[in-house]
């Protein structure tokens, strides 16, 4: 069965404290793997697709990357506006829905 | 960037009545809709994916006959909860799949805060 882990559940940050989020999956044939961030009581917003190991991407204060069996969210000397809930989600071969993760719930005091 | 509209964004109902939601594309034709609850501290839930012109396709566990979704045109799809009880209070959140894909995930609406009294 296709899965998605993400660790740690939640995390608490001193502003500019670098840490990394874990995104794990085991899944039949990636398609894609995605990064949101979701603020509370808002929808999802968009921020990485990677489709094979190695790649990287980078926005601001945030880097992922993958390998074959999961992908990391870097996240260098966060500020307090970075605190949301962190999603990965994955799509793999023969559809195009969705399989998220549990969610990583970040706060970064100021 | 692409984006889509979701409304109500909050809506209080009587238990047993029925409450309609909207998602719509506003700058893109999305061939394909996904409809998702979301409880409190936990990630997103599928509940059915919707392609323009088609019936729905249910997520096992998720009753069609209460969450009827209609996916009339390529920039508008609903979901109707019917005849809604305290549990189905939750937030439903809506995200758009473009016509082609598109490189950069899927766009979300900014969801739906129903609470049934």
């Amino acid at each position: 069965e296709d899965q998605v882990t993400q660790s740690p559940e939640a995390l608490r940050l001193q502003e500019g404290e670098s840490s990394s989020l874990n995104c794990s999956y085991t899944v039949s044939g990636l398609r894609g793997l995605f990064w949101y961030r979701q603020d509370p009581g808002k929808g999802p917003e968009f921020l990485f697709t990677l489709y094979s190991a190695g790649e990287e991407k980078e926005k601001e204060r945030l880097k992922a990357t993958l390998t074959k069996k999961e992908s990391f969210l870097h996240i260098t000397a966060p500020k307090p506006e970075d605190s949301a809930t962190y999603l990965c989600a994955v799509t793999t071969s023969g559809t195009y829905k969705y399989i998220f993760g549990t969610g990583t719930r970040l706060k970064v005091l100021a | 960037g692409a984006v889509v509209s979701q409304h109500p964004s909050r809506v209080i109902c009587k238990s047993g009545t029925s409450v309609k939601i909207e998602c719509r594309s506003l700058d893109f034709q999305a061939t394909t809709m996904f409809w998702y609850r979301q409880f409190p501290k936990q990630s997103l839930m599928l509940m059915a994916t919707s392609n323009e012109g088609s019936k729905a396709t249910y997520e096992q566990g998720v009753e069609k006959d209460k969450f009827l979704i209609n996916h009339a045109s390529l920039t508008l799809s609903t979901l109707t909860v019917t005849s809604a009880h305290p549990e189905d209070s939750s937030f439903y959140i809506c995200s758009a799949r473009p016509v082609g894909g598109g490189p950069d995930g899927y766009t979300f609406g900014s969801g739906t805060r129903l609470t049934v009294v």
